[in-house]
């Protein structure tokens, strides 16, 4: 069965860069949730989509953006990288805002250096 | 704001015995949900097992099974046979259930859980 691609699945950036994470729903899902988990701490929320519109913020940096395209997958932007943005960054979807279970893709692992 | 509580950093367990993990959660709603991830060493998030808050019945995954108490705020998880693939951290996730949008998870702090063969 289709999983939640994400990529890439690591990525190296110097302080100051800038990186953009993709996220590639389970096709048909048009819900997608973006976390950060950093080292040794639980996923923390960062943004969410819902038929190409955001639809909730958590502890969304300023220096970060999002978006949902018209083929439901989602770009995380991320600038004037910091040393503190190194984490492992979750991508899920679900089949509709009120669907219950999230699927989680493997994440894409960021080194800022 | 909700919060998800898991007072055990670590956990240990001989394979083959049982283990229960626990969780508590601060909450004004009535209506949500309550999860159980694994994480293991791949990193990857795995549903292991949900509950919702309306249902008084507690859930059960073949070997895993929780214990929900509403009124106390309680969402453990018992692991029956114990395996060493099951060895994992383990995060309680809270959600939602209210409509007009994607509802975010709200995770605990994770229990790591090792297998001693």
């Amino acid at each position: 069965a289709a999983g939640v691609i994400q990529s890439p699945r690591h990525l190296i950036k110097e302080k100051r860069e800038t990186a953009t994470l993709k996220c590639y729903p389970i096709p048909r899902h048009d819900t997608v949730y973006w976390y950060q988990q950093g080292p040794g701490q639980d996923p923390q929320f960062l943004i969410s989509f819902y038929e190409k519109m955001q639809s909730d913020k958590g502890s969304i940096p300023d220096r970060f953006s999002a978006q949902q395209f018209s083929d439901y997958h989602s770009e995380l932007n991320m600038s004037s990288l910091e040393l503190g943005d190194s984490a492992l960054y979750f991508c899920a979807s679900s089949l509709s805002p009120g669907s219950t279970e999230a699927f989680f893709g493997q994440g894409t692992r960021l080194t800022v250096v | 704001a909700q919060t998800v509580t898991q007072s055990q950093p670590e956990m240990s367990v001989q394979e083959a015995e049982t283990v229960t993990l626990s969780c508590t959660y601060d909450t004004s709603e009535s209506d949500y949900y309550l999860f159980w991830y694994k994480q293991p060493p791949s990193r990857q998030m795995i549903l292991v097992i949900r509950q919702e808050a309306y249902k008084q019945q507690n859930a059960t995954e073949n070997r895993f099974s929780v214990n929900f108490q509403k009124a106390a705020k309680s969402f453990s998880l018992k692991i029956s046979d114990s395996q060493l693939g099951d060895a994992a951290m383990y995060f309680c996730a809270y959600r939602s259930g209210g409509f007009g949008g994607a509802q975010k998870l709200v995770f605990g702090q994770g229990t790591r859980l090792t297998i001693n063969p």
